[in-house]
């Protein structure tokens, strides 16, 4: 099965940017989205189809995808961007959907 | 606007089946596949299976088939996800998701507000 690799952290100073991958065989040839979850609420989608953005989502939010990394891109971090972050994949071999473990974003 | 809304909470002892609903409200019930995703206390997310509205065709995890069941009332727009055969493990936050569809992938672009289920002798 499709495995997904995030690291489990991330720290950054309020004002720089945050750059949170997302590990997995070949996954440019698939669309990557990107899910923001605060604690106690249910997750919401932040970039979809690997670089594009919902409306309501502020333009510091972006993504993208090579080789074997996928990104999502915090520019300009704020205190209110703390949170978990998941990327998600379809798995067409299975036709399952797959998460990241999810990475934990802490504004220092 | 486009809701996702869920059951209660709900307390079951080992070995009890539990059943979620999930109501849609606010756009074409048949349209859209369903998802279920949980999360256990301090975890990530795990991918369950989805349902079609539209044929009540389902696809299920690996690691859920033969205790997850996931049906639909197209009558009252709802979709419900029954676990059976509960165990500690099976102790989290169960959330319905709305897939939207482009090309090759599928997008949860609405959620339920989540479910608790909690398992306990």
């Amino acid at each position: 099965s499709y495995v997904l690799t995030q690291p489990p952290s991330l720290s950054v100073a309020p004002g720089k940017a945050a750059r949170i991958t997302c590990g997995g065989y070949n996954i440019e040839t698939r669309s990557v989205h990107w899910y923001q979850q605060r604690p106690g609420q249910a997750p919401v989608v932040v970039i979809y189809y690997d670089s594009d953005r919902p409306s309501g989502i502020p333009e510091r939010f972006s993504g993208s995808s090579s080789g074997n990394t996928a990104t999502l891109t915090i520019s300009r971090v704020e205190a209110g961007d703390e949170a978990d972050y998941y990327c998600q994949v379809w798995d067409s071999s299975s036709d399952h959907m797959v998460f990241g473990g999810g990475t934990k974003l802490t504004v220092l | 606007q486009v809701q996702l809304v869920q059951s209660g909470a709900e307390v079951k002892k080992p070995g009890a089946s539990v059943k979620v609903s999930c109501k849609a409200v606010g756009y074409t019930f048949t349209t859209y596949y369903i998802h279920w995703v949980r999360q256990a206390p301090g975890q990530g997310l795990e991918w369950m299976g989805k349902i079609s509205p539209s044929s009540g065709s389902t696809t299920y995890a690996q690691k859920f088939q033969g205790r997850i069941t996931m049906t639909r009332d197209s009558s009252t727009s709802t979709v419900y996800m029954q676990l059976s055969s509960l165990r500690s493990e099976d102790t989290a936050v169960y959330y319905c998701a709305r897939g939207y569809s482009y090309g090759y992938s599928e997008v949860f672009d609405y959620w339920g507000q989540g479910s608790l289920v909690t398992v306990s002798s």
